[in-house]
């Protein structure tokens, strides 16, 4: 299957600082990428919907401010977690949509630590 | 409330048992439904899916799933199970003109004894 990564895998910062995360599809262009957040043994929640050159989506109860997401080329999509607050700490998770095959395909995720 | 359910956060099988996990659906139409599987330090991984057609599906590594409309089921089974299959598994549905989102279950932990 096609190959998504993410980087980094996992980053500790202290509170107030921003922490950006990229996603990456490595042998397919993506349209559309996903962001999720997902809380230890909880399931993945969608947060916003990353389409390539436009304006993500957001889900009802994510800050676009506090999570900017960036959608600049077809295989990369980055998320910027600014003013990190020890709250923010959990695991980010994105996907890529591969048009072709019609198929999401998942990064590895990135654990993040709010100090 | 439309949603993904796993009645079964975890479940402990002996190695060469069979498996059945559940996932019950709660919406109007019948979604896209999907099985992926999540290891420590990968990816989630795509197992099987159902859109239309033959109700039973066959997946990756052994697995299948049977999709019943009347029970709004789609568990995921297999018929012997290894230590290496101990991870976490996630239902998930997309709902039709959902716009490609994936709505998960909430997961069921799945630990092998040997």
């Amino acid at each position: 299957g096609a190959v998504v990564s993410q980087h980094p895998s996992r980053v500790i910062c202290k509170s107030g600082t921003s922490v950006k995360i990229e996603c990456r599809s490595l042998d397919f262009q993506a349209t559309t990428m996903f962001w999720y957040r997902q809380f230890p043994k909880q399931s993945l929640m969608l947060m916003a919907t990353s389409n390539e050159g436009s304006k993500a989506t957001y889900e009802q109860g994510v800050e676009k401010d506090k999570f900017l997401i960036n959608h600049a080329s077809l295989t990369l999509s980055t998320l910027t977690v600014t003013s990190a607050h020890p709250e923010d700490s959990s695991f980010y998770i994105c996907s890529a949509r591969d048009p072709l095959h019609n198929e999401q395909f998942f990064g590895p995720g990135t654990r993040l630590t709010v100090l | 409330a439309q949603s993904v359910t796993q009645p079964d956060i975890h479940i402990t099988v002996s190695e060469g048992a069979s498996l059945e996990l559940r996932c019950n659906y709660s919406y109007g139409a019948t979604p896209y439904l999907f099985w992926y599987v999540q290891s420590p330090g990968q990816g989630l991984q795509l197992l099987l899916k159902y859109f239309s057609g033959d109700t039973l599906v066959q997946g990756i590594k052994g697995f299948e799933a049977e999709f019943k409309r009347s029970q709004s089921s789609f568990n995921l089974r297999k018929p012997s199970v290894h230590w290496s299959d101990a991870a976490e598994y996630f239902c998930a549905v997309i709902l039709t003109g959902g716009g490609n989102k994936l709505t998960f279950g909430t997961g069921t932990q799945l630990k092998v004894e040997l």
